[in-house]
C-alpha cells in the first residue's frame, strides 16, 4: 500500500522556466511533509519541508504547497536550472512516528539548458 | 548542515556471506537511526528505526533475524545482512536523527548510500 504517491516519474523543463513537481498521500495521520532531492548513488538531501498548519512555504527558489483537503503537495522550482536535474522525492511523517519518514517513488527532473 | 557517513560506500560478496555496513553521525549525537533500503527507480523503503542501547524496530516485512541491526553508541549504528543472497542487492542508506533535544532535533540527515552487490 504505496502511502505516498509522485505519479509522474519524469519530468523535462526548459532553463529559466518553472518546474512543478506534484505529490499525493492517503494517510490523513500525516502532519509533515518533506521534499529531498537525490544524485544516483548518493543518499537524498533535505530541501524543504511544510507542516500541516501551513499551506505555502518558501525558501529562494523552491516553494512546496499543500493542499490537506485533496493530500496533495507540490513543490515548485522557479526559476529552473540545469544543476537542478535530479531525482526528487516527497516524503511524509506522522506526529506519532517522530522521525519515520514515508516516501514517494520519486520523480526525475531534467532541466534542459 | 550535520554529516553523516556510511562505510563501505560498495561492496560486493558472494552469497551466503554476511556483510556490515556502518553509519556514523560525524558532528552530532544521532539518538536514532534509521535504515533504509533502495531499488532501481524505486522508492526508498524504511527497513527498521534503531534507537541507541535498545532493539531496533524492524517494519513489517523486514527479517529482523536476516538484517541485524546494532545502534551500541550515540553516533554508530551498523546493519548486518546475514547469509546475504542475490535478492539482497540493493541500495543501502541511513540516516540519522537528534531526538534528544539537541540543537539538530529532529533533523533528519541521510549517509551517501551502500551499493551491496551479491554475486
Amino acid at each position: 500500500d504505496q502511502q505516498v504517491k509522485q505519479n509522474s516519474p519524469s519530468l523535462s523543463v526548459q532553463e529559466g522556466r518553472i518546474s512543478i513537481l506534484n505529490c499525493d498521500y492517503t494517510n490523513s495521520m500525516f502532519d509533515y511533509f518533506l521534499w529531498y532531492k537525490k544524485y544516483p548513488a548518493e543518499g537524498p538531501t533535505f530541501l524543504i519541508s511544510i507542516s500541516s498548519i501551513k499551506d505555502k512555504n518558501e525558501d529562494g527558489r523552491f516553494t512546496v504547497f499543500l493542499n490537506k483537503s485533496a493530500k496533495h503537495l507540490s513543490l515548485h522550482i522557479v526559476p529552473s536550472q540545469p544543476g537542478d536535474s535530479a531525482v526528487y522525492f516527497c516524503a511524509a511523517s506522522g506526529s506519532s512516528n517522530t522521525g519515520k519518514l514515508i516516501f514517494g517513488q520519486g520523480t526525475t527532473l531534467q532541466v534542459k539548458p | 548542515g550535520a554529516v553523516v557517513s556510511q562505510h563501505p560506500s560498495r561492496v560486493i560478496c558472494k552469497s551466503g556471506t554476511s556483510v556490515k555496513i556502518e553509519c556514523r553521525s560525524l558532528d552530532f549525537q544521532a539518538t536514532t537511526m534509521f535504515w533504509y533500503r533502495q531499488f532501481p527507480k524505486q522508492s526508498l523503503m524504511l527497513m527498521a528505526t534503531s534507537n541507541e542501547g535498545s532493539k531496533a524496530t524492524y517494519e513489517q516485512g523486514v527479517e529482523k533475524d536476516k538484517f541485524l541491526i546494532n545502534h551500541a553508541s550515540l553516533t554508530l549504528s551498523t546493519l548486518t545482512v546475514t547469509s546475504a543472497h542475490p535478492e539482497d542487492s540493493s541500495f543501502y542508506i541511513c540516516s540519522a536523527t537528534d531526538t534528544g533535544g539537541g540543537p539538530l532535533y529532529n533533523e533528519q540527515f541521510f549517509g551517501p548510500g551502500t551499493r551491496l552487490t551479491v554475486l
